[in-house]
């Protein structure tokens, strides 16, 4: 059983291009998260998504950020024109579900994806 | 302002000492977890702790939640290489809450030095 697969595992772009981030969840799981690291910053939460629905985008900055989670394929996460400041590891996240009442709502990461913006 | 702060930032060590690694707020949370993010590696969930006071431990980790549920420590004996990574914790303010409420600190990175 494979948990969170996330591709590409690295990506340069140069700024003004657009960045690709793909995130199949684990098998079962129908919730998908996003989130953003930084040294400096930690782990951000960006984007909550169940299928074909954005549940909550309030970590998402409003401009040149998307995300979506089709009936069919993996999540994307899609940055427009590229600025040095996206420069991250963007870490995608599922769940069966969404509380933390219980172990099976824990949360599963992938290994990430590790954008470069020269 | 970071609500959850960890301590020490960076931690290098010998294998085979012991040490232990905090995660302190001012807030009171429902929950607790530990997570440890190996490098070029997703966070991998170690262990939630619930109950104020709680002690869980794994193998040569052994974690806590502080009784007033503001803190956590995580102790871990005898350490080896493996080891080595990103000690993260995340603490929840409320079990009727959701995952992506979770308040992330930024990190005990240790090294165990063979």
């Amino acid at each position: 059983n494979a948990g969170v697969m996330q591709n590409p595992r690295h990506l340069v772009r140069r700024r003004g291009q657009e960045a690709r981030l793909r995130c199949s969840p684990m098998k079962g799981h129908s919730h998908v998260y996003w989130y953003r690291q930084l040294p400096e910053e930690g782990l951000k939460f960006m984007v909550y998504l169940q299928k074909e629905n954005i549940i909550d985008e309030s970590g998402m900055p409003k401009e040149r950020f998307s995300a979506e989670f089709p009936k069919e394929g993996p999540s994307i996460l899609r940055i427009q024109q590229v600025v040095r400041g996206d420069s991250a590891a963007y870490f995608c996240a599922s769940s069966p579900r969404t509380g933390l009442s219980s172990g099976a709502n824990v949360l599963t990461f992938g290994a990430g994806s590790r954008l470069t913006v020269l | 302002t970071q609500l959850l702060e960890q301590s020490p930032q960076f931690l290098s060590i010998q294998e085979g000492e012991n040490l232990t690694v905090y995660c302190n707020s001012s807030s009171v949370f429902s929950s607790l977890q530990w997570y440890r993010q190996e490098p070029g590696e997703g966070p991998v969930l170690l262990v939630t702790v619930v109950t104020g006071g709680e002690v869980k431990k794994l193998k040569r980790l052994t974690f806590q939640f502080g009784d007033a549920r503001k803190d956590s420590s995580l102790h871990i004996t005898a350490a080896q290489p493996g080891d080595t990574g990103l000690y993260l914790c995340a603490g929840a303010r409320s079990n009727a809450g959701n995952n992506r409420k979770l308040i992330w600190g930024l990190g005990t990175s240790l090294a165990v030095n063979p």
